[in-house]
């Protein structure tokens, strides 16, 4: 059983350009959430998607979006990359929303530097 | 605004001492509090977590205490082992979130052979 995959693991961009982040969920999972670890600190909620929709969101500005298609993986959208966006992004997966165990499952993250 | 702090932020023992890590939140709403662990080039597992309904929680070589009152929470490793050198994180659930948590700036924990 695969866990949560993330791609690409590595990637570098300029100033202004826009990035697309991809997750796939762990088997059984149906939410997802986008995570911002920066170097040395604790991962920051960016958003969470169920159902194809945006359910909630942390403090980060619209430059900041994403998708959930209907096999339930993810993607996440950053246009207009500052130097400050370099970070580790995390995608979680969680169970149905029913379940609510608490447990969220990472992938490995995509590492973003911005140039 | 919600926040948890997390100390200290490096931590270093002899193989076999114990670990204590100490975290603090300030949202009264959390009633959930997992604690994860990330080794080098992977992401976040979690290892042990308590609700705000329990004040101790014990798994093995690891447990979990929490003082609501204090609004404290606190992880502790017994006879640790080489491989438990990793970066832990507590975390706190936010205020009307599912699967939404506040993280604490980590812990780096080196076990000494």
């Amino acid at each position: 059983d695969a866990g949560v995959t993330q791609s690409p693991t590595h990637l570098i961009k300029t100033r202004g350009q826009q990035v697309t982040l991809r997750c796939s969920p762990k088997s059984g999972h149906d939410t997802v959430s986008w995570y911002q670890q920066a170097l040395g600190q604790g991962p920051q909620f960016i958003f969470q998607y169920y159902e194809e929709e945006e359910r909630q969101r942390g403090n980060f500005p619209d430059r900041f979006s994403g998708h959930q298609f209907p096999n339930y993986s993810s993607e996440l959208n950053v246009n207009a990359l500052l130097l400050g966006d370099s970070a580790l992004y995390l995608c979680a997966s969680s169970p149905l929303a029913g379940a609510n165990t608490g447990e969220l499952f990472f992938g490995e993250g995509s590492r973003l530097t911005v140039l | 605004g919600e926040n948890v702090e997390q100390h200290p932020s490096t931590l270093s023992v002899q193989e076999g001492d114990s670990a204590v890590i100490k975290c603090t939140y300030s949202d009264s709403a959390s009633n959930y509090f997992p604690w994860y662990k990330q080794e080098l080039g992977k992401g976040p597992q979690l290892i042990i977590d308590i609700r705000s309904n329990v004040g101790e929680k014990k798994d093995q070589r690891i447990a979990v205490t929490l003082n609501k009152t204090a609004k404290h929470f606190s992880l502790h490793i017994t006879e640790t082992q080489p491989e438990d050198s990793a970066v832990y994180f507590c975390a706190a659930s936010i205020r009307g979130g599912t699967y939404k948590y506040i993280f604490g700036t980590g812990t780096r924990l080196k076990v000494l052979a």
